[in-house]
């Protein structure tokens, strides 16, 4: 089975540093894409930026590049999502998907991860 | 490429027949959309690609149509558990883009 697992749930306080991760299994990881997605509290979903593991080739959303850092270890089959300093309006849920055509990053996506809430206040 | 779904919300009876739309600010190539269903507290998960090919698994009351900038998803005999927000997304085009979704409550 195809599956995406990601770490659990994050409570930090503002300036804070994080980085969540997102374990695959059941496929090839190095074939194919890996996108990450926010979904803020109500609202829909944003896609935020995509890397391959096979080379490490990465690439952001406009309204996100600068803001996080997205990477990959394929030795252990984990991508990685990543803030320097964290704001409240990062307070979101993201889910890792992967990309579902191996070796395209214009695929939909399947399957989801079951997704991390990080939760920034004071 | 902005897709505008309608309507917002969606209050139908358990039987009757659903129809999402997803409009696309230009055309989306070759028919490079998907749709997702979202239940409260569960990530989402793929219903529709290619416009209208169904996910493994996925009854065939779910069905996709449309083409260029029009797309629809239509639930024919709405059930309970069909009660979730849609998304369509273009994934023709990057940066890939998602609707705003529709949100589906049955009565």
């Amino acid at each position: 089975e195809v599956q995406l697992v990601q770490s659990g749930a994050e409570v930090k306080k503002p300036g804070d540093s994080l980085k969540i991760s997102c374990k695959g299994s059941g496929y090839s990881f190095s074939s194919y894409w890996i996108a990450w997605v926010r979904q803020m509290p109500g609202k829909g979903l944003e896609w935020m930026g995509i890397a391959y593991p096979g080379d490490s080739d990465v690439r952001y959303s406009p309204s996100f590049h600068g803001q996080v850092t997205i990477s990959v270890d394929r030795s252990v089959s984990t991508a990685y999502l990543q803030w320097r300093s964290l704001k409240a309006s990062d307070t979101a849920i993201y889910y890792c998907v992967r990309h579902s055509k191996m070796g395209s990053s214009l695929s939909w996506f399947d399957p989801w991860g079951q997704g991390t809430l990080v939760t920034v206040s004071s | 490429i902005v897709l505008t779904q309608s309507p917002g919300t969606l209050s139908l009876s358990p039987g009757e027949r659903a129809t999402l739309s997803c409009r696309a600010s230009q055309s989306v190539s070759s028919s490079s959309l998907a749709w997702y269903q979202a239940k409260p507290g569960q990530a989402p998960g793929l219903l529709i690609y290619g416009a209208f090919s169904r996910a493994t698994g996925i009854p065939d009351r779910f069905s996709g149509s449309g083409s260029g900038t029009d797309f629809t998803l239509t639930i024919s005999r709405l059930e309970p558990e069909d009660s979730a927000v849609y998304y369509c997304q273009q994934y023709g085009t990057s940066p890939l883009t998602f609707g705003g979704g529709t949100k589906v409550e049955i009565k």
